[in-house]
This record gives structure tokens, C-alpha cells and sequence, in this order.
């Protein structure tokens, strides 16, 4: 049974640092793994989609990278804002998890001015 | 191009009811899967439908059932509903179910 596990569960932060979240799996025959950005009370935001070929995706001042064989992949925010506050989920699919996202427990950031 | 849209937003209902609960998937993809968010919790996978069929099931009771439409849209039914029914429930949908998901706003019941 796939298990997705963020470190750490909450993060804060001032304004302007650079900051790394964590995201590890336990079946490494994954399809693809996918960030998300969730605001209270609301839904899940896209932010990146790794595919397990890949290494790496970077969406402006977002960086992913996946390393498949040793079940992590980390999120690199850059510059951090009082608008990236939010929490960040981190989910595989395949493997054991065919066909639906397995989903870690979020990391939740705070950054303050 | 429209995006995952659920409705209602917001759902109370008492005990033992049973609620209905839509979701309309993105222009052109034909798969879409539900998930029940819990409080403080990450989602949990409830089912996935692709061209109208059942694909791919979570841990949820026989009282957790779904449609797919022609039209890809989708339905989540919940019959005899339990306090701990109360979540945050999102729809996904996606080109196919390996592809990139994406969510709905959510729809969130409180079962009182």
C-alpha cells in the first residue's frame, strides 16, 4: 500500500527566504507525482506535475524534483510571500496507487512579512 | 476553456439523510475522480469514473456510490449519511486517470 509522508507538517517563515518542502513515498513504481496548493476551506491548485522520467519541473519561482528510486521528491520556493501562505500537499499515482492520487498529510506554510 | 466546476458549495443535512452532490469536469476529459478531505487530513481516493464506467475504488461503504454522465459530468451519491461523513468533498478530472488532475473548488457537508 503506497504511504506519502511531508516533513515538515508546518512551516513559518518571514518574507523573502528560500525554503524547501519535503515529500517522501514508499512504492517507487510511481506514474507521475503532482504538488498542490490548497487555501483554506477551498480546493486543490496544480502547481507542478513531475513525471517519473523526469527529474525536475520549475514553474517560476517553484522548483520540483523527483527522485523516483529513493521515494522523495522536495519543493523549492524561492523568495518567499506573505501570498504563498497555504498548505502544500504533495500526491503520487501508479504503482499500487493505479488510476487515484495518494496524497501525504500537507505541509502547512506560513510566511510573514 | 471551463475549469472543474461542484455545486452546491455549502450542504447541511441531518442524520440518516441522503445528499447528491455534482461535479462537471474540465472541457475534454473524460475521467473524474472524487475525494473525501477530512479536517486537517490529506484527501482520500472515494472512486474514479471513466467514460461512464467505474474504474478504481477506495475504502468507502457500498452507501458511497457515483454516475458519470455522456457528457463526463459526474454525481456522488452518500445514503444513510454518518456524523463522520462531514468533509470537504473534491472532484478531480483529468484527460485520462494517469494524467495530470485537477481539482474543483469543493463541495463541503456538515452532517449534523
Amino acid at each position: 500500500k503506497q504511504e506519502v509522508t511531508q516533513i515538515p507538517a508546518a512551516l513559518s517563515v518571514p518574507e523573502g527566504e528560500n525554503l524547501v518542502l519535503n515529500c517522501s513515498f514508499t512504492d517507487s513504481a510511481i506514474y507521475n507525482l503532482q504538488w498542490f496548493r490548497q487555501d483554506p476551506g477551498k480546493g486543490l491548485t496544480s502547481l507542478l506535475l513531475i513525471q517519473s522520467s523526469q527529474r525536475e519541473q520549475t514553474s517560476g519561482r517553484l522548483n520540483a524534483s523527483l527522485d523516483k528510486s529513493s521515494g522523495r521528491s522536495t519543493l523549492y520556493i524561492a523568495a518567499s510571500q506573505p501570498g504563498d501562505s497555504a498548505t502544500y500537499l504533495c500526491a503520487v499515482i501508479g504503482g499500487t496507487s493505479y488510476g487515484k492520487l495518494t496524497f501525504g498529510q500537507g505541509t502547512i506554510l506560513t510566511v510573514h512579512p | 476553456e471551463t475549469g472543474v466546476t461542484q455545486s452546491p458549495t455549502h450542504l447541511i443535512k441531518t442524520r440518516g439523510q441522503q445528499v447528491t452532490l455534482r461535479c462537471s469536469s474540465q472541457s475534454g476529459h473524460n475521467t473524474v475522480s472524487w475525494y473525501q478531505q477530512a479536517l486537517g487530513q490529506g484527501p482520500q481516493f472515494i472512486f474514479q469514473y471513466y467514460r461512464e464506467e467505474e474504474n478504481g475504488r477506495g475504502n468507502f461503504p457500498p452507501r458511497f456510490s457515483g454516475l458519470q454522465f455522456p457528457n463526463y459530468s459526474s454525481e456522488l451519491n452518500v445514503n444513510a449519511l454518518e456524523l463522520d461523513d462531514s468533509a470537504l468533498y473534491l472532484c478531480a478530472s483529468s484527460l485520462d486517470g494517469l494524467d495530470e488532475q485537477f481539482f474543483g473548488p469543493g463541495t463541503r457537508l456538515t452532517v449534523l
